[in-house]
């Protein structure tokens, strides 16, 4: 257990309605990332970070937002959620001796 | 860009036999991680491989990486119904502190 969570664990959400999801560590690492899983895709990077304030956009940014204002805590912003959306999304953690890279449980989002 | 390939991406093979799993990838890198992914569950590392030439080895999996060839391979020894699983590979950009995943391969060992 890498001491990662995250919440909501299961969300059903209607289009055009603002999402935050959360990821919370308790080891005090530097790398968070957020992904998302779908079939046949593996999973895409949307953003990350490495550190506070410090974040960076991934493979398939675009409708998502993040903030970290807080080590243990990095936050998942979809602004106006879209069916597209829909989907499962993992946080990761990483401590940077090497970016060997450690999962959250998961949240299922369904955009409605 | 870097990208990530892996083959087959679906395996079905019987308990006992040997099979490898493939991971190609297109640009420099020196580090590759395997992850292993149950059914509605999460990632579970599985390897960490830090250097061309590096092997390591769990159990019936045992992992290896060519940098040159840009190829890493997952072998499976004697299969039980308890490797059935999806796998990863995911190789580190250059630039570190991201991994780029390949698109898994779903492993159904059958008694």
């Amino acid at each position: 257990d890498a001491g990662i969570t995250q919440s909501p664990r299961h969300k059903v959400t209607e289009t055009g309605t603002p999402v935050t999801l959360r990821c919370h560590q308790t080891e005090n690492h530097r790398y968070m990332y957020w992904y998302r899983q779908d079939p046949g895709h593996g999973l895409r990077l949307i953003h990350y970070s490495y550190g506070v304030k410090d974040t960076d956009k991934g493979e398939v940014s675009d409708g998502y937002s993040v903030s970290r204002s807080k080590t243990e805590d990095f936050l998942l912003t979809l602004e106006s959620a879209t069916s597209s959306q829909t989907s499962v999304y993992f946080c990761a953690i990483s401590a940077g001796t090497t970016y060997e890279q450690y999962f959250g449980p998961g949240t299922r989002l369904t955009v409605t | 860009e870097l990208k990530v390939e892996q083959n087959p991406l679906f395996l079905s093979m019987q308990e006992g036999k040997n099979y490898t799993i493939y991971c190609n990838y297109s640009t420099t890198s020196d580090r590759l991680y395997w992850y292993r992914q149950d059914p509605g569950k999460s990632l579970e590392s599985l390897f960490v491989l830090l250097s061309n030439g590096a092997v390591k080895q769990e159990g019936r999996l045992m992992a290896s990486l060519d940098t040159k060839a840009r190829l890493s391979t997952l072998h499976i020894t004697a299969a039980v119904h308890d490797l059935s699983a999806t796998y990863f590979c995911a190789v580190e950009e250059t630039s570190g502190s991201r991994l780029t995943f390949g698109e898994g391969t779903q492993l159904t060992v059958n008694p």
